[in-house]
């Protein structure tokens, strides 16, 4: 069964410090990963993609990783700032075109 | 960037009325977008991927006389909630897809903000 977990569930952190929120994926074919923020009350927001090719992408203050082998992908957070504050959901896309399958995300909040 | 817009935004009906919402591509041509739901604290569930002239694909277990998606034309889904009850209180995101392949690896999903459902 295609499946998409994160960890950990939820995350209090202050204003400045560093985060890692994890994904471990069971999905075959896999296609590409992605990362999206979604604000509370609005739809997500694509912070980085990776194929299997891929081992890490930057998108500003987000690094995102991938180890395809382990079927791990990590997202970390650098100098966390209070607008940080959101779920962030691990993607999968088991086929490049249609299908995605979602984590339940991870709601981060940073607080001053 | 692509933007992909919703309306409404919120919404609040009563239980047994019918509601539109709208899903538009503004700056890109979509043949496909597909139609998701979210309840509190829990990730997007697939509903139903709707094709440009054709019918839409529903996921198992949602119903597709109840809920009614029509794709017009390439930048305009639409999905209707017909006979609301208050269990389909819930908040609505649509997403289209880039019809560009950029470099034969994927294609890009964009989300629209979402509209909140409340039925009374």
């Amino acid at each position: 069964k295609n499946q998409v977990e994160q960890s950990p569930q939820s995350l209090i952190i202050l204003e400045g410090k560093n985060c890692t929120l994890q994904c471990n994926y069971t999905v075959s074919p896999f296609s590409n990963l992605r990362w999206y923020k979604q604000d509370t009350g609005r739809g997500p927001v694509s912070l980085t993609i990776m194929t299997f090719s891929e081992n890490t992408k930057s998108n500003g203050r987000y690094t995102a990783t991938l180890d395809a082998d382990t079927k791990q992908s990590s997202l970390h957070i650098t100098a966390s700032q209070l607008s940080d504050s959101a779920s962030y959901i691990c993607v999968v896309s088991a086929d490049g075109y249609n299908k995605l399958i979602f984590g339940a995300g991870t709601r981060l909040a940073v607080h001053p | 960037g692509a933007v992909v817009s919703q309306h409404p935004s919120w919404v609040i009906c009563k239980s047994g009325t019918s509601v539109k919402i709208e899903c538009r591509s503004l700056d890109f041509q979509a043949t496909t977008m597909f139609w998701y739901r979210q309840f509190p604290k829990q990730s997007l569930m697939l509903m139903a991927t709707s094709n440009e002239g054709s019918k839409a694909t529903y996921e198992q277990g949602v119903e597709k006389d109840k809920f009614l998606i029509n794709h017009a034309s390439l930048t305009l889904s639409t999905l209707t909630v017909t006979s609301a009850h208050p269990e389909d209180s819930s908040f609505y995101i649509c997403s289209a897809r880039d019809n560009i392949w950029p470099s034969g690896i994927h294609y890009e999903q964009y989300f629209g903000p979402g509209t909140r459902l409340t039925v009374t």
